[in-house]
């Protein structure tokens, strides 16, 4: 079945960097999209990035001014997203989730990143 | 960006109701429009895309409508298993944006 399997959960030194890893299975990795999303404890989900899995475009939030990355491995089927310089506000469940053309269809299950001197 | 903004922001309601969640954007956004169900722990389901199509699998008490810029999720008779939270998101301008949800909680 389709599925996207996240990284484990991370704790951080506020300044550090985190990278969070997804793995595609179940379709093909370069035929689709995948999105970056992150939920704070009690918020919305605030989408953060896009890739195309198949040429490497990548798009990005500017609520993040530079501080994220996305990248994808094809022969692994699997993305990642690095997030930089974080603080305590980083402090969140961060997902991926697969594009369709109106929809995120498919998400992974969450890696909660906790941001903490 | 475009701002999403959700109404009401948490309802009780009873098994069996009938229950309308409203989805405004700041813009036009045609019918690039989805609606999610998020309960604890998880992460968001998609329920409704291109603002009225049912995702495969997703029960018929289960509708939205709407275009432009108001929409409308409804749930014809809630179920126990419905109490969740409902998010809207456009997909039509980068950033993709949430609405702040609707909770719906047991009576």
């Amino acid at each position: 079945q389709v599925q996207l399997v996240q990284s484990g959960a991370e704790v951080k030194k506020p300044g550090a960097s985190v990278k969070v890893s997804c793995k595609a299975s179940g379709y093909s990795f370069t035929s689709y999209a995948l999105y970056w999303v992150r939920q704070a404890p009690g918020q919305r989900p605030e989408w953060m990035a896009w890739i195309n899995a198949g040429n490497g475009d990548t798009k990005y939030s500017q609520n993040f001014q530079g501080r994220v990355t996305i990248t994808r491995d094809t022969s692994a089927s699997t993305a990642y997203m690095e997030l930089s310089s974080l603080r305590s506000e980083d402090t969140a469940v961060y997902y991926c989730a697969r594009a369709s053309k109106y929809s995120m269809d498919v998400w992974g299950e969450g890696t909660t990143v906790t941001v903490s001197s | 960006d475009i701002q999403m903004t959700q109404s009401p922001s948490s309802v009780s309601a009873s098994v069996g109701d009938r229950l309308t969640l409203t989805c405004r954007a700041s813009q036009n956004i045609a019918i690039y429009l989805a609606w999610y169900q998020q309960k604890p722990g998880k992460a968001p389901k998609v329920l409704i895309y291109a603002a009225s199509s049912l995702e495969r699998g997703v029960p018929s008490r289960f509708s939205g409508s709407g275009s432009g810029t108001d929409f409308t999720l409804i749930i014809s008779s809630l179920q126990p298993e419905d109490f969740a939270t409902y998010y809207c998101q456009q997909t039509n301008n980068f950033p993709f944006t949430f609405g702040g949800g609707t909770k719906v909680q047991i009576k």
